[in-house]
Parts: C-alpha cells; structure tokens; sequence
C-alpha cells in the first residue's frame, strides 16, 4: 500500500532564508507521481509541483524545487527566499500508476510552515 | 477560468440527518475526486467520478455516496450522519492525461452537532 510520511509537523524559517520540507514514501509501483500542494489558513489546497517517478532531473517551479532522491524514496520540497506569504501547511501527495489513478492520491500527514519576518 | 466551485461552504446538521455538497469542477475537468479532511484523520480519499461512473473509492462506510452528471458537476451525500463526520470535504477536479495534479475548491466545511 501506498504511504507518504512528513515527520514535520511545524517548521520555522526567517524571512528570505531557504526551507527544506522532508517527505518520504512508500509504493512498490514503479510509476508513480509525487505532489506537493499548499493549504493557507483559508483552506484551499493550491498544487505547487510535481516530479514522475521516471523524471531524469529535479522539478523546479520559481521559487520551488523538488529534491527527488529515488533510491531513498525521499521528495523533499525546498522554498528558497522564504516570503511571509509561504506560511501555510504544505502537504506531500502520492499517486500510484498511470494517470487514471489521478484523481486518488495519498496525503502525508502536513507541515506547518511558519515564516519569521 | 473559473476554478472548482464547491457549495455549501459552511453548514451545520445534527445527528442522523443527512446532507449533500456539490461541487463543480473545472470546465474541461472531467475528473472529480473528493477528501474529507480532519485534524485526527488528516486528508482522506473518499471517491473519484469520470464520465459519470465511480472510478475510485476510498475506505469508507456505505453511509457516504456521491454521483458525477453529465456536464461533471458532482455531488456527495452523507447519510445518517456522526459526530466523527464534522470534517472539511474538499472537491477536487483534474484533466485526463498530463502529470494528474488535482486543482481544490475551497472546501465545504461539516458540523455535526
């Protein structure tokens, strides 16, 4: 079965510095795709990235990148220039198979970021 | 474009009653997933609808059923319902094809008194 863990549950940065979240994950499918979306305060979930399990390179989008260590199972996200606007929880999501299964994806647990100005 | 639109934000029921949310996807989304999100449970899937047919369902009791139309427009109804059904019920849509990401509607929140 498929599982996302983010040992996380708050995090800190200051304002402009760069923030690492760690998610690891569990499939024994070799196509997969990994995920990570944001949830402000207000509730609604906004996608951020994501990284195909046969991807070569490290998905970047602006701000984001995805640390994709395979071997390890790992997809970590970092933010770089950390914005006060990036305080949110930031959710790690799987989803097994071909792209059929997208609309059922597993969800860590969540970590709650908080940006120091 | 108009995102995912789910209805009612807020509402309160009380035991053993029953209550149905709709969302509408994304125009072009034929994809509809929903999560019921909880502090405890953290986000769990409930079901996906494509093209009007259950593709995907999550470990829940029978108490929780949905149905997707025609024009994708899907609603989910919770039966008899339980204090543990005070949640956030989060509607999802996404394209066929692509990388699958799930575009959220802001979310219909449940109390259950």
């Amino acid at each position: 079965a498929q599982k996302i863990t983010q040992t996380q549950p708050g995090m800190f940065v200051q304002e402009k510095e760069a923030v690492t979240l760690d998610c690891t994950y569990d499939t024994s499918d070799p196509s997969y795709g990994l995920f990570w979306y944001k949830q402000p305060s207000s509730g609604e979930m906004i996608f951020l990235i994501y990284q195909g399990s046969y991807d070569q390179q490290n998905a970047t989008e602006g701000r984001y990148s995805l640390n994709f260590q395979k071997a390890r199972k790992s997809a970590n996200l970092v933010i770089s220039a950390s914005q006060l606007g990036d305080s949110a929880m930031y959710f790690c999501a799987m989803r097994e198979g071909v792209n059929t299964n997208a609309g059922k994806s597993t969800f860590g647990d969540g970590t709650t970021l908080t940006v120091k100005p | 474009k108009a995102g995912v639109t789910q209805t009612p934000r807020y509402l309160i029921k009380t035991r053993g009653q029953q209550v149905t949310l709709s969302c509408s996807p994304i125009s072009g989304h034929r994809s509809v997933s929903w999560y019921q999100q909880t502090p405890g449970q953290g986000l769990q899937f409930l079901f996906e609808y494509f093209s009007e047919t259950q593709r995907n369902k999550g470990n829940f009791p029978g108490r929780f059923s949905g149905r997707q139309f025609s024009n994708s427009r899907s609603e989910m109804n919770v039966s008899t319902l339980e204090l543990g059904d005070s949640a956030l019920y989060l509607c999802a849509s996404s394209l066929t094809g692509g990388t699958g990401e799930l575009f959220f509607g802001e979310g219909s929140r449940l109390t259950v008194l």
